[in-house]
């Protein structure tokens, strides 16, 4: 089964636009930690933004946060203001555990945002 | 500091040939993992290090593949011999701490003719 899942293959935004990409994820490990990165096309992996299991607060980054819904095993990353840059692909993982470091990742969602 | 460095950053190589990734994690950096990037599969996890030590290998893909950290600055993913089906994106990435995001390297574009 899958332990992340993104809905959404592909999205387009209208530039200035918010935007919420789904993720839901699967573990039954009451500690773990969910993860956002951005794949722009030149093909690197850029961390965004990081909310752990017991945080009581959505985390935070700039025009980045995370809608995050324990209970619903959820995890959306909020784009607020879109820019043209933003256009990527955003993958969603999760790390479950304390020891074990390992990520797993999500399928991914393209996101193209329009002038 | 320099990041994650991988090399190289493209290999063309015939089928059957070997092939060998090379990774420097950031210094201070105690874990290192190995990931594959195909369309059809996304990023899979193939093994990951911690302290120098493999902890979970259970992504590799068979026999042919295997890796090595001979010390906390270095790492190799080798595959002997290749195919063309192992033809991807192979990325290295490192960590700190869990509550971190992993540092990626740039990657290296393998390409199996």
């Amino acid at each position: 089964a899958q332990k992340i899942t993104q809905t959404q293959p592909g999205m387009f935004v209208q530039e200035k636009e918010a935007v919420t990409l789904d993720c839901t994820y699967d573990t039954s490990d009451p500690s773990y930690g969910l993860f956002w990165y951005k794949q722009p096309s030149s093909g690197e992996m850029i961390f965004l933004i990081y909310q752990g299991s017991y945080d009581q607060q959505n985390a935070t980054e700039g025009r980045y946060s995370l809608n995050f819904q324990k209970a619903r095993k959820s995890a959306n990353l909020v784009i607020s203001a879109s820019q043209l840059g933003d256009s990527a692909m955003y993958f969603c993982a999760m790390r479950e555990g304390g020891w074990d470091d390992k990520i797993i990742f999500g399928k991914g969602t393209r996101l193209h945002i329009l002038p | 500091d320099a990041g994650v460095i991988q090399s190289p950053r493209h290999e063309v190589t015939e089928m059957g040939q070997e092939v060998t990734l090379r990774c420097k994690p950031i210094s201070g950096h105690n874990s290192l993992f190995w990931y594959r990037q195909t369309m059809m599969r996304g990023l899979e996890l193939l093994i990951y290090f911690n302290n120098n030590v493999p902890i979970d290998d259970s992504g590799m893909p068979e026999d042919r593949f295997s890796a090595k950290m001979p010390n906390a600055s270095f790492s190799t993913l080798k595959i002997q011999p290749s195919e063309p089906r192992d033809s991807a994106v192979y990325f290295c990435a490192s960590s700190q701490t869990v509550n971190y995001g992993y540092t990626f390297g740039s990657g290296t574009r393998l390409t199996v003719v």
